[in-house]
Parts: structure tokens; sequence; C-alpha cells
């Protein structure tokens, strides 16, 4: 059973700081998502990451892949306000090849002005 | 583009009655769609997988005859909850994949449902 696991659950920093959440997950897989949910609004899809050592960025996030180690970051550079939210990372398809995604625990950032 | 409505918002409904909550990809055909549910603080759990003309494939621990769901065209799904009941109240959210080789899922805004 894939099993993917976020750190860390809860993150509060300052406007301004660097800070990196991880996305580690149990078994090989093709694809690493990374998705944003707003209080009470859906998913929004921030980066789809498809092959080993693939780096993606937009704005103040970046988001990589090593597929070796099971693990992916999303680095925040000098974070504002408006990126507070509630990260997800997601992994599919499944070992059967199946599309489904299986979902991180997700990370509730909170940035302080 | 890759945009995915539904409908409705949010419903308020007594126990014991039957919800619908539909699911449309509106610029582009989806073959597979996806229903999830997310309580309050949690992460979100995969409860079907919808393929057009074909029956859903139900994930462990979901209830098929609780949980219907009809995938009738390329565009829109739906998810009947039968016999609703206080612990089925929820955030349902569907989302449908591109066909492209990302097979990137977009997710529709959600339907929080309330069960009296």
């Amino acid at each position: 059973e894939l099993k993917v696991e976020q750190n860390p659950l809860f993150l509060s920093m300052q406007e301004g700081k660097n800070y990196t959440i991880y996305c580690n997950y149990s078994t090989t897989s093709d694809r690493l998502y990374w998705y944003r949910q707003d209080p009470g609004k859906s998913l929004e899809s921030l980066f789809v990451l498809l092959s080993n050592g693939a780096v993606k960025q937009e704005g103040r996030l970046m988001a990589s892949l090593d597929t070796k180690a099971r693990l992916s970051t999303l680095h925040i550079t000098a974070a504002v306000h408006d990126l507070s939210a509630t990260y997800f990372c997601a992994v599919g398809p499944d070992n059967f090849g199946n599309e489904k995604l299986t979902f991180g625990t997700g990370t509730r950032l909170t940035i302080i002005p | 583009g890759a945009v995915v409505s539904q409908h409705p918002s949010w419903v308020i409904c007594k126990s014991g009655t039957s919800v619908k909550i539909e699911c449309r990809s509106l610029d582009f055909q989806a073959t597979t769609m996806f229903w999830y549910r997310q309580f309050p603080k949690q992460s979100l759990m995969l409860m079907a997988t919808s393929n057009e003309g074909s029956k859903a494939t139900y994930e462990q621990g979901v209830e098929k005859d609780k949980f219907l769901i009809n995938h009738a065209s390329l565009t829109l799904s739906t998810l009947t909850v039968t016999s609703a009941h206080p612990e089925d109240s929820s955030f349902y959210i569907c989302s449908a994949s591109t066909s492209d080789n990302t097979d990137t899922q977009y997710f529709g805004p959600g339907t929080r449902l309330t069960v009296l």
C-alpha cells in the first residue's frame, strides 16, 4: 500500500523567511503533484513533477523531486501572507497503474506579518 | 482551461434522504473522474474512480450501494449519497484528469454536505 507522509503538519513562519516542506512516499511512483487548498475551498494545482531531478518554480514556490530517495520538497522563499494555506502532495499512479492519487497528510502553513 | 464544476456548492438535508452531487468538466473531456471526501482538517480520501460508460471502482471500505456513482458522459459524473446520515456530513470533492501525459487531476470546488 502506497503511503505518503508530509512534514511538518503545521508550520507558522514570519514573512520574509524561507522554509521547506517535505513529502516522503513509500513505493516507486511516476508522478508527484503539489496542491494548495485555502480554507473552505477546493484544491488548486501547483506543480506536476514527472522525473527524477525535476525542479519547477512558480513565484516564491519551488518544488523538486528525488525519485531514488522517494522525496519531494516544496521550498518557500521570502514568504508572504498570501501563501498561507494548506499544501498537499500527492503521488500517482498506484502500483497497479491506476490513475488514482494518494494524498499526503497536508501541511498547514500560516505566514505571520 | 481544465475547469471542473460541482453542483450544488453546499447542501443541508434531513437524515434518511438522498442527495445527488454533479461534477462536470467544462472545457475538456474526462474519461475518468474521481470522487473524494474530506473531513475537517484532514486530507482527501479517495472514495471511487468513475469511468465513463462503466461501473465505478470503489475504494476499500466505501459502500457502493450507499454512494452511487454514475458517469453517463465524458463531461458528467454524479455521486448520490443514499439514505444520508449525520456521519456522511463531509466535504465532497470531485476531480477529472486530462488526457495529456501528466494526467493532472483538476479539482472541482467541492460540495459541503450537512446531514441533520
